[in-house]
């Protein structure tokens, strides 16, 4: 079945470090990919996406590039901020017959980003 | 815009009680569902509906019912609370439809349910 596995966190930055989280998929098919974030007492929203391979999502200053040959779409930002402080969650739809009204998740990575 | 809207936000029950998650959508999105977040677990998913009629189970569906009667509406019935159903919930709807689609899913704020 397909999965996704994402760096467990927490992790924790000070202001204006380089943000890399990363994320790792097993799918059947050719699937998109999505990183949603949830920031504190609200529902997840989505932060970028890619659908199909060497596509680059971006958004905010955040960046994935979806990389078939290592199944991975790793979360980049040059610089973080405060207001980064978020639950980051890596997901994937598969383009495959019956089965593409499901998103499957990853367990999210909590981001603390300190002054 | 209204987008998804989840009540209640916080509900406190005792164990084998009933109670209802409701969940609109304004968007007339055919697609709609139900995660439940746990610490460590991520998001799992329920039960979702593709269309008015028209329900299937997720990876995690036992303890809950769902209805889609209209194309608004999607509720979560748990028909007897037990302490493992603690969680927070949330609706998302997109407007998914067929093999090729990649719709983003739109989430509600989430409701927290406590069963003692």
């Amino acid at each position: 079945g397909n999965s996704v596995t994402q760096m467990e966190g927490p992790v924790t930055l000070s202001e204006e470090a380089f943000l890399t989280i990363n994320c790792t998929y097993t799918a059947t098919g050719y699937p998109s990919l999505f990183w949603y974030v949830q920031y504190p007492g609200e529902g997840l929203q989505l932060l970028l996406k890619a659908t199909k391979a060497d596509d680059k999502g971006s958004n905010k200053g955040f960046e994935a590039t979806y990389r078939k040959e290592t199944t991975s779409f790793h979360l980049e930002k040059g610089s973080v901020q405060v207001s980064d402080s978020a639950v980051y969650f890596c997901a994937l739809s598969a383009n495959s017959g019956g089965s593409n009204y499901k998103l499957t998740f990853g367990k999210g990575t909590l981001l603390t980003v300190n002054p | 815009n209204a987008g998804v809207t989840q009540t209640p936000k916080f509900q406190v029950l005792k164990t084998g009680q009933s109670m209802t998650l409701q969940c609109a959508q304004d968007m007339n999105h055919e697609y709609m569902s139900w995660y439940r977040q746990d610490p460590g677990m991520g998001l799992r998913l329920i039960h979702y509906s593709v269309g008015a009629g028209i329900t299937d189970q997720g990876e995690v569906p036992n303890g809950y019912n769902v209805s889609r009667s209209t194309t608004e509406d999607f509720p979560l019935r748990l028909l007897s609370a037990a302490p493992s159903q603690t969680s927070v919930y949330f609706c998302a709807s997109s407007d998914w439809g067929g093999l090729t689609n990649t719709g983003e899913l739109f989430f509600g704020e989430g409701s927290r349910l406590t069963v003692l």
